[in-house]
């Protein structure tokens, strides 16, 4: 089945601690993107890659970083330099650029304690 | 001012009632527009995917864009419990522009 995986589905962390979330596309699809969901805020978008090897910031990139060296794959770290990582994290893929439909995993919510 | 608006609700209608949800937009550089269902802890998925103004069918699911008052509507008939999701509007400018979202709509569709 075509899809995207986001694993894992929950993740406790202490405060201070990077940790890294994982995102995989089997779609073929060329874009990536991340996004952070927060109660009455609809999607923020984090980074995101057009192009293996490349990536851009998107709207709240600070204390978050990301590497894009598969097409299949683009993780993300939340590190200690975020200050409020308690959310719901989505990735999201399309083909072949940003005008086009996006198709989301199932998310990771990230409690940060 | 949000970029895009969107009424958080809750919405709540009896089964099989029509639903109208609508979102705002101050950005005339928008032309494609989308629909996203998203069921409590799920990721959103894809509803309705339109391209500038008119109407869009697919089964009980009508998305309508009028650019001209910077409006969009999705309209569910026959309305089921199922329907019962967050409904969120997204749109963008076109290749190399972001994709811009609502915060969404609670909709409870009580049986």
């Amino acid at each position: 089945d075509g899809g995207i995986t986001q694993s894992p589905k929950y993740l406790f962390r202490k405060e201070g601690q990077n940790v890294t979330l994982s995102c995989e596309q089997n779609l073929n699809h060329d874009a990536m993107y991340w996004y952070r969901q927060d109660p009455g805020q609809g999607l923020r978008l984090i980074y995101y890659s057009q192009i293996v090897n490349d990536f851009q910031k998107g709207d709240i990139a600070e204390g978050y970083s990301v590497s894009r060296e598969k097409k299949e794959s683009f993780p993300l770290t939340v590190t200690s330099a975020q200050k409020n990582p308690t959310a719901f994290y989505l990735c999201a893929s399309s083909s072949p650029g940003l005008a086009d439909e996006q198709y989301f995993g199932p998310g990771t919510r990230l409690t940060v304690t | 001012q949000k970029e895009v608006e969107q009424d958080p609700g809750p919405l709540s209608v009896p089964e099989g009632a029509i639903v109208s949800l609508n979102c705002t937009y101050s950005n005339s550089a928008f032309q494609y527009f989308m629909w996203y269902r998203q069921y409590s802890r799920k990721g959103p998925e894809l509803l309705m995917y339109t391209y500038s103004s008119g109407n869009k069918e697919d089964g009980r699911f009508t998305a309508q864009v009028d650019k001209s008052s910077k409006y969009i509507s999705l309209f569910i008939r026959d309305s089921q419990p199922s329907d019962s999701a967050t409904y969120l509007c997204a749109m963008s400018a076109g290749y190399g522009n972001k994709l811009v979202f609502g915060a969404g709509t609670i909709l409870r569709v009580k049986s």
